[in-house]
């Protein structure tokens, strides 16, 4: 069982939006540690996608936005497309473990 | 731009030792921190440990007894041993770049993975 917790699964229509939640606890996001975001398409290695919270790293397009509030963060993707049908995970740090955890991860299907 | 390379065998008898190399391109291993994070089939991902090109190192406490992660500056890589493996160290096993900015951190790049099978 994960510490941060994230849906399994969510799903959309292309040009939807959809949103995934990465729920933490006052040892992790709500200490303050920031919340990255990682995209994993099939077969493939992990890629960020967001750090910090809320940044893109050069070349992830702008329909991709992370939040924070409280002991939680939020993904958020805008105009849903197929190539975004991929496994996401959150990761942050937490102090009561002391070291760096990832959510569970969720499978985003693009309907 | 910096990308990673894993290399290492694919089948681990259990009770032997996992050893693995990431080689680093397009970039000097120097300066930065360099991380082990695995993915069992199926499941999510976890962090390993950590190495700065100085040689300090940071582990998983839940593995720290039979983890090691080195540097080798001369070739731009670095390395993992994991030792008395069972099958539950089955896993995809990842190396990447561990970016440290005023305390906050996060992985990128990563290598493409190399996945270990721990059998007999």
């Amino acid at each position: 069982q994960s510490v941060l917790t994230q849906p399994p699964s969510v799903s959309g229509a292309p040009g939807q939006r959809v949103t995934i939640s990465c729920t933490g606890s006052s040892s992790n996001i709500g200490a303050g540690y920031d919340v990255h975001w990682y995209q994993q398409l099939p077969g493939t290695a992990p890629k960020l996608l967001i750090y910090g919270n809320s940044n893109r790293p050069s070349g992830v397009p702008d329909r991709f936005s992370g939040s924070k509030s409280g002991t939680s963060a939020s993904l958020a993707i805008t105009g849903l497309q197929a190539e975004d049908e991929a496994d996401y995970y959150c990761q942050s740090y937490d102090s009561s473990l002391s070291h760096w955890v990832f959510g569970g991860g969720t499978k985003l299907t693009v309907l | 731009q910096v990308q990673l390379q894993e290399s290492g065998p694919g089948l681990v008898k259990p009770s032997e030792t996992l050893s693995l190399t990431c080689t680093v391109s397009g970039g000097s291993i120097s300066s930065y921190y360099w991380s082990w994070i695995r993915q069992p089939p199926g499941k999510g991902l976890e962090w390993i440990g950590y190495i700065y090109y100085s040689g300090s190192t940071n582990y998983n406490p839940s593995l720290k007894s039979r983890v090691t992660i080195s540097v080798d500056t001369s070739k731009n890589q670095f390395s993992l041993k994991l030792s008395s493996v069972t099958a539950a160290d089955t896993a995809v096993y990842y190396c990447a770049r561990f970016i440290v900015v005023k305390g906050h951190n996060w992985f990128d790049p990563w290598g493409q993975g190399t996945l270990v099978t721990v059998s007999s």
